[in-house]
């Protein structure tokens, strides 16, 4: 079964302009939270979505923004990008509805803000 | 504010020496907990989990122990083999109806030949 595929891996934007991330959770999966990964503030939940639904939301501002689709798979936005923006981005599907169930990580996104 | 931290940056073991990483949580009522390996390039990696209900579980040369009392977590890993170098993150998940998973800050690993 392939594992948590995120696209692209690697990104380079410039402040003020905005950018999508791509999940595509394990086939089943219907559970994709996302994190921000940085040296300072270490791994961070942005939020996590189940059957299209956010259901929680970590302390980020409104730039940061995500959805999921009918078949599970998850995008993320960040709009007005800023130079603290530069992150990994981890995207993580798990089976169901309960936060018991094992996550399983995908690569990253690697986004760098000039 | 919401934090599970660690105790120690960076831990140093001879291969072969058992390695014990370790964590603090701050809320009570969490009641399922994580780690994770972290190798460089590479997503975090399920290790072992437990919940709160329980104060001890094994698997592969891993062992977590829970304290509820002093809000405590430890990883222990027998017989550090090279392959365990990498950065160890506790995490601890909340929530009902919608869960949110926050992680310590990290502890890495070295295992010196």
């Amino acid at each position: 079964k392939a594992g948590v595929t995120q696209t692209p891996r690697y990104l380079i934007k410039t402040r003020g302009q905005q950018v999508t991330l791509s999940c595509s959770p394990i086939s089943g999966h219907r559970s994709v939270s996302w994190y921000q990964q940085t040296p300072g503030q270490g791994l961070q939940f942005l939020f996590e979505y189940f059957s299209e639904t956010q259901r929680n939301k970590g302390n980020f501002p409104g730039r940061f923004s995500g959805r999921q689709f009918s078949n599970s798979r998850s995008e993320m936005n960040v709009s007005t990008l800023e130079l603290g923006d530069s992150a990994l981005y981890l995207c993580a599907s798990s089976l169901g509805a309960r936060g018991t169930d094992t996550q399983y990580f995908g690569p990253g996104t690697r986004l760098t803000v000039l | 504010g919401e934090s599970v931290g660690l105790h120690l940056p960076t831990l140093s073991v001879q291969e072969g020496d058992n390695s014990i990483i370790n964590c603090a949580y701050s809320n009570s009522a969490s009641d399922y907990f994580i780690w994770y390996k972290q190798e460089s390039g590479k997503g975090p990696q399920f290790i072992i989990d437990i919940r709160s209900n329980m104060d001890k579980r094994q698997g592969q040369r891993v062992t977590v122990l829970l304290n509820k009392t002093v809000k405590h977590l430890s990883l222990q890993i027998a017989a550090t083999q090279p392959g365990d170098s990498a950065v160890y993150f506790c995490a601890e998940t909340r929530g009902t109806g919608g869960f949110k998973t926050i992680f310590g800050a990290g502890t890495r690993l070295f295992v010196k030949a």
